[in-house]
């Protein structure tokens, strides 16, 4: 399977600020998304990124709070605006198996704390 | 559209004995029903996959069943060992469609000494 890396492993972050999330994988995919997991909770989709056109996003999540970018089949990057202490999570990004769409495989994630 | 049930939210089983989680799902054109662990700090894994064209799908200490009728999934590990502890996640979604997968609540299960 595909070698997924996200940057930065971790952040602390003030209030008010922005902050924004590499994903790299080590070869083509299709489909990547972008995911949120609050902690102790499950997985929930923000948005699909997708490939030289607008992200789709889930119910609940807008692009001017997540804006996200896909310039091409092996990066994309997820920015948190105008954070606030609700937005501590952890953010990954999943990458499909080239086989289906729905076989996905996670990126380490991103832990951030929001003061 | 599709909604994810699993239970239980916790589970604790002595070392050796076999651990079931099961979860339900509503949409009858779900046929892609993957399970997820997550060790602590660490992200999910992928580590079992059955498609609705089957009943059950061993892999080792790890087998999943479905029941398409009843739309309902579950996961059985055999002859549990410590390496087992986690949170484990089902989830539910159609395959070769630009389609979302739906997780589960997930289940914590420990496994004791």
């Amino acid at each position: 399977s595909a070698v997924i890396s996200q940057k930065p492993s971790r952040d602390i972050c003030q209030r008010g600020t922005s902050l924004t999330i590499q994903c790299q994988v080590d070869s083509q995919v299709t489909m990547m998304f972008w995911y949120r997991q609050q902690p102790g909770q499950s997985l929930t989709l923000i948005a699909t990124a997708n490939q030289g056109s607008e992200a789709t996003y889930e119910s609940g999540f807008v692009i001017d709070k997540f804006p996200i970018s896909r310039p091409n089949l092996t990066f994309s990057t997820l920015t948190v605006s105008n954070m606030s202490p609700e937005d501590s999570s952890i953010y990954l990004c999943s990458v499909d198996s080239g086989v289906s769409y729905n076989e996905q495989f996670f990126g380490p994630g991103t832990r951030l704390t929001v003061l | 559209g599709e909604n994810v049930e699993q239970h239980p939210s916790t589970l604790s089983v002595q070392e050796g004995d076999s651990a079931v989680i099961k979860c339900t799902y509503s949409d009858s054109a779900s046929n892609y029903f993957p399970w997820y662990k997550q060790e602590l700090g660490k992200r999910p894994q992928l580590i079992i996959d059955i498609r609705s064209n089957v009943g059950e799908k061993k892999d080792q200490r790890i087998a999943v069943t479905l029941n398409k009728t009843a739309k309902h999934f579950s996961l059985h590990i055999t002859e549990t060992q410590p390496e087992d502890s986690a949170v484990y996640f089902c989830a539910a979604s159609q395959m070769n469609r630009d389609d979302k997968i739906i997780f589960g609540k997930g289940t914590r299960l420990h496994i004791l000494p």
